[in-house]
């Protein structure tokens, strides 16, 4: 069975800074890309940042780029995202995310979140 | 970055009802299109992908389809635990996007 768990969420005031983690079982990790999903409260979902396979390729969205790092180590099947310079704006529910197929992104399977509230 | 329009915002229905959710994208995204469920505090589930193949375990009655820049999900007899919140999302290229989202509740 495929499961994602998510940590190290919490509180944090603004300026601060996160890190968090995403274990990963029931498939070889090593083989997918991954991605980072968050949603703020009572708000849609949002594409946050996606690493590749073997952590080669990174992508962010323009909300996060150069504040937030996504990276990966197979070897304990864990994804992580470095969370600087936290904002108001950032607080929400980070999902991880599996996506399934190299050419079309399809996100098939998600964890239940760890939520990052940002504020003073 | 491509914009993705949803609509309606909200939608109230009764079971048994057909409806269709429909997606436009600000560019061509041939056919990268997922669509989502997601219920009240519970993480979204992938309902369909490329624009109109089914995902494993996903109810008949749910299905998708694409025209140009224009994609629907449509439900053909709206059960019971249809009652959710659903998104579009483009994965054409970078950043992806998601629509904002159609919430569907009872009637």
């Amino acid at each position: 069975e495929v499961q994602l768990v998510e940590s190290g969420g919490g509180l944090v005031k603004p300026g601060g800074s996160l890190r968090l983690s995403c274990a990963a079982s029931g498939f070889t990790f090593t083989y997918y890309n991954m991605n980072w999903v968050r949603q703020a409260p009572g708000k849609g979902l949002e594409w946050v940042s996606s690493i590749s396979s073997n952590g080669d390729d990174r992508n962010y969205a323009d909300s996060v780029r150069g504040r937030f790092t996504v990276s990966r180590d197979n070897t304990k099947n864990s994804l992580f995202l470095q969370l600087n310079s936290l904002r108001a704006e950032d607080t929400g529910l980070y999902y991880c995310v599996r996506d399934r197929d190299t050419n079309m992104p399809i996100f098939d399977y998600w964890g239940q979140g760890a939520l990052v509230t940002v504020s003073s | 970055d491509i914009q993705m329009t949803q609509s309606p915002s909200s939608l109230s229905a009764s079971v048994g009802d057909r409806l269709t959710i429909i997606c436009r994208a600000s560019q061509p995204i041939y056919n990268y299109l997922n669509w989502f469920q997601q219920k009240p505090g519970k993480a979204p589930n992938l309902l369909i992908y490329a624009a109109s193949s089914l995902q494993s375990g996903v109810p008949s009655r749910f299905s998708g389809s694409a025209y140009a820049t224009n994609f629907s999900l449509t439900i053909s007899s709206l059960q019971p635990e249809d009652f959710a919140t659903y998104y579009c999302q483009q994965t054409y290229t970078y950043p992806l996007t998601f629509g904002g989202g159609t919430t569907v509740d009872i009637k």
